[in-house]
């Protein structure tokens, strides 16, 4: 098993373009977060599936971002009509039920 | 509502002396709580954690935790520190057992001088 994948790596966007990030868990996995972290900060929660099911949202989810788990499995973060503001690293990651989550390497999004 | 506050947002030690990175909570209820680390570019790493069983905690790397509710503190230590120490670390906080729904604190980057 090779963890939490989280592709991709870097991302450099113009303001006003579209991103997709993706986070595949660790195999079985069935609990997914998705977390932003800002220059300077810890993390901040955004929100978390269980299974295909989006469980919870932050209010720092704006109707510009959307999260969606469809089969359950691998996860897509979109960004539409990105700011300058989005500019972070965002970071995935998965538990089985209540064991340890684990955390993937992250996708930093830089918004020119 | 739950918080959390790292004070010190950059430690320095030498290589041997004791590390100490200090986190408080707030709280309403019982807490659980965690100490991650980040190397740079990198995802977070879980070192240890508080579900309400003893209040000392040992991790890995041989750091350990220490709940205290009395000063609502769960400070990081090590007893001599080592090059590889240096990264940045996070205590977290969040209220259900097996929700990783974190809420951390602002860092404290660790630096160790040869």
């Amino acid at each position: 098993d090779t963890g939490v994948s989280q592709n991709p790596r870097h991302k450099i966007t113009k303001r006003g373009q579209n991103v997709t990030f993706r986070c595949d868990p660790i195999s079985e996995h069935n609990r997914l977060y998705w977390y932003r972290q800002t220059l300077g900060q810890g993390p901040e929660f955004l929100t978390y599936f269980q299974n295909e099911a989006q469980l919870e949202k932050s209010r720092l989810l704006s109707d510009r971002f959307s999260a969606e788990r469809p089969k359950g499995s691998f996860s897509t973060l979109e960004i539409q009509r990105t700011e300058q503001g989005d500019s972070a690293m965002y970071l995935c990651a998965s538990s089985f039920a209540e064991s340890q989550a684990f955390f993937g390497q992250g996708t930093r999004l830089t918004v020119v | 509502a739950q918080s959390v506050t790292q004070l010190g947002s950059h430690v320095s030690v030498s290589e041997g002396a004791l590390v100490l990175l200090r986190c408080n909570y707030s709280s309403s209820v019982p807490p659980y709580l965690f100490w991650y680390v980040q190397y740079p570019n990198q995802g977070l790493q879980l070192l240890l954690k508080y579900t309400s069983a003893a209040t000392l905690v040992k991790g890995i790397n041989g750091f350990e935790a220490e709940f205290k509710k009395s000063e609502t503190s769960f400070h990081l230590t090590k007893p001599s520190a080592h090059m590889s120490d240096a990264a940045e670390y996070f205590c977290a906080v969040t209220l259900t057992s097996g929700t990783y729904k974190y809420i951390f604190g602002t860092g404290t980057r660790l630096k160790v001088l040869a």
